[in-house]
């Protein structure tokens, strides 16, 4: 089966502009994920969807942040403005459900460098 | 409480040898326990879970050992392989949480030739 497919690979803007991050998750997969890897450290969750509907967006810095999911396929993220420190390679992920017997599977990432 | 602790940060083994990385959680709620595996420049892959209702899980040469007494699970590796060096990743989620994983800060792999 194909894997998440995430867009760009690399991105770098300058701090205050904005950037928009796209992903498109495995068939079927009705949960999608977005987490935010700084180097050095373990993936943190920034939101989750179940189809289109936001499951937990707690953790999402809402005043610079957002996120979609139309028609319950593919989802998109975008920053504005930027800020320095969220340079970070950005992740999305996928799941059939959110049980347990449903892995989350990662796409390769948005490495997004903030100068 | 949500924190899981790993460690350690780096890890190098010779070719053959067994890798040991340690992982301990806080949230007694914590039901499921993944282990991740990441080369650069791409996600993060499931290697092997476990769930707390049994002590032990293996997995071809991966082992998840479990101690839910002392809220403590480990990754071993034997038979380290070149192959095997990347970075590893503890995780944990709860009951209810529709799978929201809480990683570890990772231990970087290398296993020398």
């Amino acid at each position: 089966e194909a894997g998440v497919a995430q867009s760009p690979r690399y991105k770098i803007i300058e701090k205050r502009q904005s950037v928009a991050f796209w992903c498109n998750p495995i068939s079927g997969h009705a949960t999608l994920y977005w987490y935010q890897q700084i180097l050095g450290q373990g993936p943190k969750l920034l939101i989750q969807f179940q189809n289109n509907g936001v499951v937990d967006d707690s953790q999402l810095p809402k005043d610079r942040f957002s996120a979609e999911r139309l028609k319950g396929v593919d989802s998109t993220l975008k920053i504005q403005p930027a800020k320095l420190e969220d340079s970070a390679v950005y992740l999305c992920a996928s799941s059939l459900g959110g049980g347990v017997s449903s892995p989350l599977h990662f796409g390769n990432g948005t490495r997004l460098t903030v100068t | 409480q949500q924190q899981v602790k790993q460690s350690p940060q780096s890890l190098i083994v010779q070719k053959g040898g067994i890798s040991i990385i340690n992982c301990a959680y806080e949230n007694t709620a914590f039901d499921y326990f993944p282990w991740y595996q990441q080369f650069p420049g791409k996600g993060p892959a499931l290697l092997i879970a476990i769930r707390p209702d049994v002590s032990e899980k293996k997995e071809g040469r991966f082992t998840i050992s479990f101690n839910k007494s002392a809220k403590q699970f480990s990754l071993h590796i034997m038979d380290s392989q070149p192959g095997d060096s990347a970075t590893y990743f503890c995780a944990a989620s709860r009951v209810g949480s529709a799978r929201q994983l809480t990683f570890g800060s990772g231990t970087q792999l290398t296993v020398l030739p």
